[in-house]
């Protein structure tokens, strides 16, 4: 399967720990993005990285919140001192490098829940 | 300030009628559109995309209409199957930056 990939698919943490998640995007996607989604909400922007290169984060992403791409293959999104607010799904997303626009592909995302 | 809106937040349709998903956007400057489709406990499925310089885009029984003067598009699913039954997300980008999405719509298609 090449699709992407999402690692944990599900995560409870107590409130004030740290948590990580993993993405592994399409091998051949340049682009990789994390959005999040609560109940009721559509999917909303976090961040992205164009290789390595973090190019944009949301005001969404506090400075609790923390992406890397290192070699710009998988992603981890860094979750420190959580709070019951954190709780959501997780989702990352690949799409090629656009020279024009395409779509992204997502993955099964990561359900975050914090107690 | 939500920049793709999706009025409505279900829909319900009987089988082999026609669905139609709504989708509102304030930004103008917005030229590529996409229609995903999610399961629960799922990510987001690509359904269908239509880019600003077209008006119309077509896929089997997936059809995506865009009014560029209205900021207003529109997916039509006929005939509606129950395996359609999911929320629909309606996203839209300006240039290569990352997709804006609606809050979705939940359909429901009753055999």
């Amino acid at each position: 399967d090449t699709g992407v990939s999402q690692d944990p698919r599900h995560k409870i943490t107590k409130r004030g720990q740290n948590v990580t998640f993993r993405c592994d995007p399409i091998s051949e996607h340049n682009r990789l993005y994390w959005y999040r989604q609560t109940l009721g909400q559509g999917p909303e922007f976090l961040t992205y990285f164009q290789n390595e290169a973090q190019l944009e984060k949301s005001r969404l992403l506090s400075d609790r919140f923390s992406a890397e791409r290192p070699k710009g293959s998988f992603s981890t999104l860094e979750i420190q001192r959580t709070e019951q607010g954190d709780s959501a799904m997780y989702l990352c997303a690949s799409s090629l490098d656009p020279v024009m626009n395409t779509e992204a592909f997502f993955g099964q995302g990561t359900r975050l829940t914090v107690v | 300030d939500q920049q793709v809106k999706q009025n409505s937040p279900s829909l319900s349709v009987q089988e082999g009628r026609i669905s139609i998903l709504n989708c509102d956007y304030t930004n103008s400057m917005f030229d590529y559109f996409l229609w995903y489709k999610k399961y629960p406990a799922e990510g987001p499925t690509f359904l269908i995309s239509i880019s600003s310089i077209k008006d119309k885009n077509e896929d089997g029984r997936f059809t995506v209409f865009l009014n560029k003067s209205a900021k207003h598009l529109s997916l039509h699913i006929v005939p509606s199957q129950p395996g359609d039954s999911a929320v629909y997300f309606c996203a839209a980008s300006e240039g290569n930056t990352p997709l804006v999405f609606g809050k979705g719509t939940r359909l429901s298609v009753i055999a």
